[in-house]
């Protein structure tokens, strides 16, 4: 099994610019999660998905838009780049509510706003 | 609202020496406790977790044991390897979702 999938693994963009990352996971998992990760500030949530067709914001949503387009799927994107969203991107799937339940991470995407 | 707190890096040992990576955390009601090592340019993974007071984690020799007198999950480790050289996440669910630690960062030297 390949797990969880993203892509693209690295994206340099310009100020402005807009792109979506995208994310799937073949375990057959209700929950889906995006978060970011920053030097010194472990990982934040940017939008999770409970099950799907449902959405919601995290901890840092501003900037951000998803789409849970299938139970497989789960994508994110940046309408506007902006410098302060360079930053590693994870997307990570769970079989249910995080609750007790272990996360499943994909391999990352380093993004770079310029 | 839910918290976790965790040491600060980076944490450099020489093989063999014994580790402790300290957590502490701060929620309502019974949240599960986990330890999550990420290594150079891969995802987090899981190392352990412990859903109820008492219960102790365990895998490839770190444990970790659920303290709630303490509001404790400290990670450790008799004897590290050269391998396990990586960065640690303290982290703890409730209902919704996760909340990580910022990370500890080990070195160990051959």
């Amino acid at each position: 099994n390949a797990g969880v999938t993203q892509t693209p693994k690295f994206q340099v963009l310009k100020t402005g610019q807009s792109m979506t990352l995208q994310c799937a996971q073949d375990m057959n998992h209700n929950s889906m999660y995006w978060y970011r990760q920053d030097p010194g500030m472990g990982l934040r949530l940017i939008y999770y998905s409970a099950s799907e067709g449902t959405t919601d914001k995290g901890e840092v949503p501003n900037g951000y838009n998803v789409s849970r387009l299938n139970k497989r799927e789960f994508s994110l994107r940046l309408e506007s780049a902006a410098p302060s969203q360079t930053s590693v991107y994870f997307c990570a799937s769970s079989v249910d509510r995080p609750q007790g339940e272990k996360l499943f991470f994909g391999s990352g995407t380093q993004l770079s706003v310029l | 609202g839910n918290s976790v707190t965790q040491m600060e890096g980076p944490v450099t040992l020489s093989e063999e020496a014994f580790l402790t990576i300290n957590c502490t955390y701060t929620a309502t009601g019974y949240p599960s406790l986990f330890w999550y090592v990420q290594y150079p340019g891969e995802g987090l993974q899981l190392l352990l977790k412990a859903t109820k007071a008492d219960d102790k984690g365990s895998n490839k020799g770190f444990e970790a044991t659920y303290r709630k007198e303490t509001t404790s999950f400290h990670l450790e480790k008799g004897s590290v390897q050269v391998s396990d050289s990586a960065v640690y996440f303290c982290a703890l669910s409730g209902t919704y979702k996760y909340i990580f630690g910022t990370g500890t960062r080990l070195k160990v030297l051959a």
